[in-house]
């Protein structure tokens, strides 16, 4: 009941194009959706985020798609640059308990220029 | 100002040494956390503290130990280093009760 379940592992993107990673919870108590990108050397930082009563937020070229019924959440990365080549972590958590961010496993994501 | 600070950046020893991370957060948050993180990037989560007192041991070995002389303070003591320690280390902290967790930059850990 724990897992997020996260794909594809990696992903090769041109120059212009979307990227999409895809996540899926079985927790029905989650409600606090976060996506991280780490780059590199670095640690992995807050993207964006989507709570489960509305089903899509935008944030510049990133977006998150959210489907409550299907348990399962997106994130879009529209005119893909190679600065967005990182590690793209989704996760999630019930807010306001004393749980813990659940993290799915990765997806690599390469921008070919 | 950093938010959550660790050190080493980088730790390169021996096996069999025991070596410690400091990690430091002004955040005012009270729950941290260690994080393990291999080769294939996965994180996973070895320690959660809250107030001083742990709440999470994910069967880590009794080699690592954590300590928390304060609510802004979360070291990891390593015993008896083996190959297999060997990863990026990280530490982050969050609000109990709220969403956003913040992770430090790392310590990578060579063990040879």
């Amino acid at each position: 009941q724990q897992q997020v379940k996260q794909s594809p592992q990696s992903l090769i993107v041109q120059k212009g194009g979307i990227s999409i990673i895809n996540c899926a919870y079985e927790n029905t108590a989650f409600d606090y959706f976060p996506w991280y990108q780490q780059f590199p050397g670095k640690g992995p930082a807050l993207l964006i985020a989507i709570r489960p009563d509305v089903s899509e937020k935008k944030e510049g070229r990133f977006t998150i798609s959210f489907n409550k019924s299907a348990k399962q959440f997106s994130l879009h990365i529209m005119d893909s640059q190679p600065g967005d080549s990182a590690t793209y972590f989704c996760a999630a958590i019930q807010e306001g308990s004393q749980g813990n961010l659940i993290f799915g496993k990765g997806t690599k994501l390469s921008v070919k220029p | 100002d950093t938010a959550v600070s660790q050190t080493p950046k980088y730790l390169v020893t021996q096996m069999g040494n025991d070596k410690s991370i400091k990690c430091e957060q002004n955040l005012g948050h009270d729950t941290m956390y260690w994080y393990k993180q291999d080769s294939k990037k996965f994180l996973k989560i070895m320690f959660s503290y809250n107030n001083k007192e742990l709440i999470i041991n994910e069967t880590v070995p009794n080699r690592f130990s954590p300590k928390s002389p304060d609510k802004a303070h979360l070291n990891l003591h390593i015993n008896s280093l083996e190959l297999g320690d060997s990863a990026v280390y990280f530490c982050a902290s969050r609000r109990t009760g709220g969403a956003e967790q913040y992770f430090g930059p790392g310590t990578r850990l060579t063990v040879t």
